[in-house]
């Protein structure tokens, strides 16, 4: 079936080292993909998004990587610090679904050893 | 700006009684989004509300379902309440536009007993 997944559900990283969690998805007819990062307690929170005509957007320490032509979706943490620390998961939307409906991978968790 | 706010954010409830649930979206915000967490199944859409209509639906029971007030707020109910009821339930707030940001509430986390 048409899912979002993760290829790693855990990771651990040091203090000031560069972060890359991994997500690949299924269905060739979405054209929009986000990544947002859940802390414990909390609502998942927007980190960045990507539409399907770019292949690379850069925020504040974070890169999207997106290669339709595997389907693979990478999030790309520069200088990771422990508020890094979080769950995050990729998700997907079709904007032709008639509807705002986000698909989401599992989650990775991301652990930031001080 | 306010953010999404949900209401209450802890619930414990008895197997066969019915809880409702509320979501106030973001000044603005014509679309909520519900989705149920768990640890098993990660986040899983309920459905999504713009304009006071479901615009769409996921695959979950008739037990649960709900509805948006003009002023975009939303409530979802469940009925019949099941011990796998137990769970993390968000509300997502967005324009309703496609390929525009949502974003989430706190959740409101249900205990079924």
């Amino acid at each position: 079936g048409e899912s979002v997944g993760l290829h790693l559900p855990t990771l651990s990283v040091q203090e000031g080292d560069n972060s890359i969690i991994n997500c690949a998805y299924s269905n060739s007819a979405s054209d929009y993909f986000i990544w947002y990062k859940q802390e414990s307690g909390k609502g998942p929170q927007f980190i960045i998004d990507i539409r399907s005509n770019m292949d690379k957007r850069q925020g504040q320490r974070v890169t999207v990587l997106l290669n339709k032509t595997v389907k693979h979706l990478s999030l790309q943490i520069a200088a990771t610090q422990p508020g890094d620390s979080a769950v995050y998961f990729c998700a997907e939307s079709r904007s032709g679904a008639g509807s705002y409906q986000l698909t989401f991978g599992k989650g990775t968790k991301l652990s930031v050893i001080p | 700006k306010a953010g999404v706010t949900q209401t209450p954010r802890y619930l414990i409830k008895t197997r066969g009684q019915q809880v409702t649930l509320s979501c106030s979206p973001i000044s603005g915000h014509r679309s909520v989004s519900w989705y149920q967490q768990t640890p098993g199944q990660g986040l899983q859409f309920l459905f999504e509300y713009f304009s006071e209509t479901q615009r769409n639906k996921g695959n979950f029971p008739g037990r649960f379902s709900g509805r948006q007030f003009s002023n975009s707020r939303s409530e979802m109910n469940v009925s019949t309440l099941e011990l796998g009821d137990s769970a993390l339930y968000l509300c997502a707030s967005s324009s309703g536009q496609a390929n525009t940001e949502a974003f989430f509430g706190q959740g409101t986390r249900l205990t079924v007993v």
